[in-house]
This record gives C-alpha cells, sequence and structure tokens, in this order.
C-alpha cells in the first residue's frame, strides 16, 4: 500500500493527451513538492517533472506536471509509442522523522 | 553530470548484512548540498525510498525499516554505501544509488540485482 496513490494503468492512442493522477495528504504533497519519473522497461527511473511543474533540459513540452491541494497530476499531450512506461509521483513526506514516500505507479500503453 | 554506479554482491544469504556500495563520478560527493539516496524496486513492484545521508553524516531512513538500515559516506572514495541487516527473501530487489540537491530530483545509478536466497 503505497502512501501516495495513482491509478495503476492509464491507455492512449497516438496523438491523444492523457493525464495521470497522484494523490496524497497534508502532510506529503499538501506541504511539499511533487516528482515524477518516466521508468521504461528494464531501465532506471529519469527524472521527468521536478518541484510540481518543471522540465529537467531534455524533457519535451509535451510532458506537463501540476499540483493543486493534495493531489497532483502528470499529463501527456502528442502521445507517442515511446512514452509507453511506468510513470512515478514522489514527494517528502512530512510525518515522523520525515521520508521520501513515492506513488505505486501507472503503466502507460500506447494503443 | 554526475554518474553513480551500484557494486556488491548479487546473492544474500536470508538473515545476514546486504552491503552495497555506490561509486560518484564526474563531480565530489563532497561538493555541493546534496543528498545521496538508496532506492530499491522489487521485480514488478514499485519504488521504495531506503534513505539519505550527506557528507555531515546526517542521515534520514525509511520508517519501515529504521532498525535495520545504515548508510555512510567515504568521501575520500568518493563512495557511500548501504547496509541492510537480517534480511529475507522480501528484500530482494533492485536497488538503485540516486543523488539529488535541493529541489532538483533524482539522478539515478543504473540498478544493481540483490537476490536474498539460502
Amino acid at each position: 500500500q503505497s502512501v501516495l496513490t495513482q491509478p495503476p494503468s492509464a491507455s492512449g492512442t497516438p496523438g491523444q493527451r492523457i493525464t495521470i493522477s497522484c494523490s496524497g495528504s497534508s502532510s506529503n504533497i499538501g506541504s511539499n513538492s511533487v516528482y515524477w519519473y518516466q521508468q521504461l522497461p528494464g531501465t532506471a527511473p529519469q527524472l521527468l517533472i521536478f518541484r510540481n511543474s518543471q522540465r529537467p533540459s531534455g524533457v519535451p513540452d509535451r510532458f506537463s506536471g501540476s499540483k493543486s491541494g493534495i493531489s497532483a497530476s502528470l499529463a501527456i499531450s502528442g502521445l507517442r509509442s515511446e512514452d509507453e512506461a511506468d510513470y512515478y509521483c514522489a514527494t517528502w513526506d512530512d510525518s515522523l522523522s520525515g521520508y521520501v514516500v513515492f506513488g505505486g505507479g501507472t503503466k502507460l500503453t500506447v494503443l | 553530470q554526475v554518474q553513480l554506479q551500484e557494486s556488491g554482491p548479487g546473492l544474500v544469504k536470508p538473515s545476514q548484512t546486504l552491503s552495497l556500495t555506490c561509486t560518484v563520478s564526474g563531480g565530489s560527493i563532497s561538493s555541493g548540498s546534496y543528498s545521496w539516496t538508496w532506492i530499491r524496486q522489487p521485480a514488478g513492484k514499485g519504488l521504495e525510498w531506503l534513505g539519505r545521508i550527506y557528507t555531515s553524516g546526517s542521515a534520514n531512513y525509511n520508517p519501515s525499516l529504521n532498525s535495520r538500515v545504515a548508510m555512510s559516506v567515504d568521501t575520500s572514495k568518493n563512495q557511500f554505501s548501504l547496509k541492510l541487516s537480517s534480511v529475507t527473501a522480501a528484500d530482494t530487489a533492485v536497488y538503485y544509488c540516486a543523488t539529488s540537491s535541493v529541489g532538483s530530483g533524482y539522478t539515478w545509478g543504473q540498478g544493481t540485482l540483490v537476490t536474498v536466497s539460502s
């Protein structure tokens, strides 16, 4: 059971826009920045979005992030076959001594 | 651009201690306010943050593992390490080392598979 809740799967057709949600609480998303990671099959995760909505250099502007209250979202527009991957949200949780929490991951299928 | 490489035994017996090292290249482990982190992923499952350490020695660990995990930094070798004691089959996973500065998100190593089995 992950602290952050993501849908286990999502799908779309090429060119479509999809969103992946990430739900938390006041001790994590509600008070800290959200990060998104993309994990292509058989590889290590890579940073996709930092500080809720910022893209590292090299990440296409088809990827965007947003946060409102205790929820965050990742949007992918102009879906491409190479976007088929697992996507994880992450943030700091202020409870106990503080630690990083991840969502359970969303497997995106491009139909 | 900092690069990270995990190393250590790929097989550990139950009840023993898992020990992994992450070698940092392309930069000094002592430079800047970076945290040095371990994350693991069981096969077919999600990511679990194990903890982080700073070169000052200050560390934060996942509360679910707190009593079994320890991390250290060796600035002379540009390395940081993970020890996880009393392992069971549930600790079988790909272990990643990662680094980040404040607000920047993680840069990851390629990961190393550790299997707990007799």
